[in-house]
């Protein structure tokens, strides 16, 4: 079956613009969440949601960063006002979710986010 | 704080050369321990999940280990294709969020 899907997989945007990432997580899984990677850093947690509920918020960095999801399926990352501390690697996964007490989280490939 | 700590940060082993990762983690009732594989340019390749202590799971040439403070991936006769990095990871208690180590970057030399 499809695993989670990002869309780009690499994108190159200058200082001050707007960027949207996308993330189709697998079929079924009710939970999603976002990630960023830093060279040399661990998975730095940004937003999780359930359905299209983001009940934990506290990762994202600044209000610069937002993200919704939609029919309890795709989710989409918005960074305005980009800087150059915000490229990195964005990694979407999901799971099953649904309050369970532990859950498998299955990751996308990323998009490569590089501001200039 | 909870925190994950892996090592060593890096390591080089000849194929064959069998080793072990660990990860270190303090976080009050443990409700998952998950090892992952990443390979450059791609997104974390799940391995195995453990819950309790002095439970093991296998896969392949590795196995992975628990005890109340720590997790081992063993790797037994690597080869070159096992070369990536290996993150742990643990479910922070009361959230859905995942706490994650940065890494041991593996490379195995043919």
């Amino acid at each position: 079956g499809a695993g989670v899907s990002q869309s780009p997989s690499n994108k190159v945007t200058e200082k001050g613009k707007d960027v949207e990432l996308r993330c189709d997580p697998i079929s079924g899984h009710t939970a999603l969440y976002w990630y960023r990677q830093s060279l040399g850093q661990g998975l730095e947690f940004l937003i999780y949601f359930q359905g299209n509920s983001a009940p934990d918020k506290s990762g994202l960095p600044s209000d610069r960063f937002s993200a919704e999801r939609t029919g309890g399926s795709v989710s989409t990352l918005t960074i305005q006002r980009t800087q150059q501390e915000d490229s990195a690697v964005y990694l979407c996964a999901s799971s099953l979710g649904g309050g369970r007490g532990t859950d498998t989280q299955y990751f996308g490939p990323g998009t490569r986010l590089t501001v200039l | 704080e909870d925190q994950v700590t892996q090592s060593p940060e890096a390591l080089r082993l000849q194929e064959g050369e069998s080793s072990s990762l660990n990860c270190s983690y303090t976080v009050s009732g443990l409700r998952g321990l998950f090892w992952y594989r990443q390979d450059p340019g791609k997104g974390p390749e799940f391995l195995f999940t453990l819950y309790s202590a002095g439970e093991e799971k296998e896969k392949e040439r590795l196995k992975a280990t628990l005890t109340k403070k720590e997790s081992f991936l063993h790797i037994t006769a690597p080869k070159p294709e096992d070369s990536a990095t290996y993150l742990c990871a643990v479910q922070d208690p009361g959230t859905y969020k995942y706490i994650f180590g940065t890494g041991t970057r593996l490379k195995v030399l043919a």
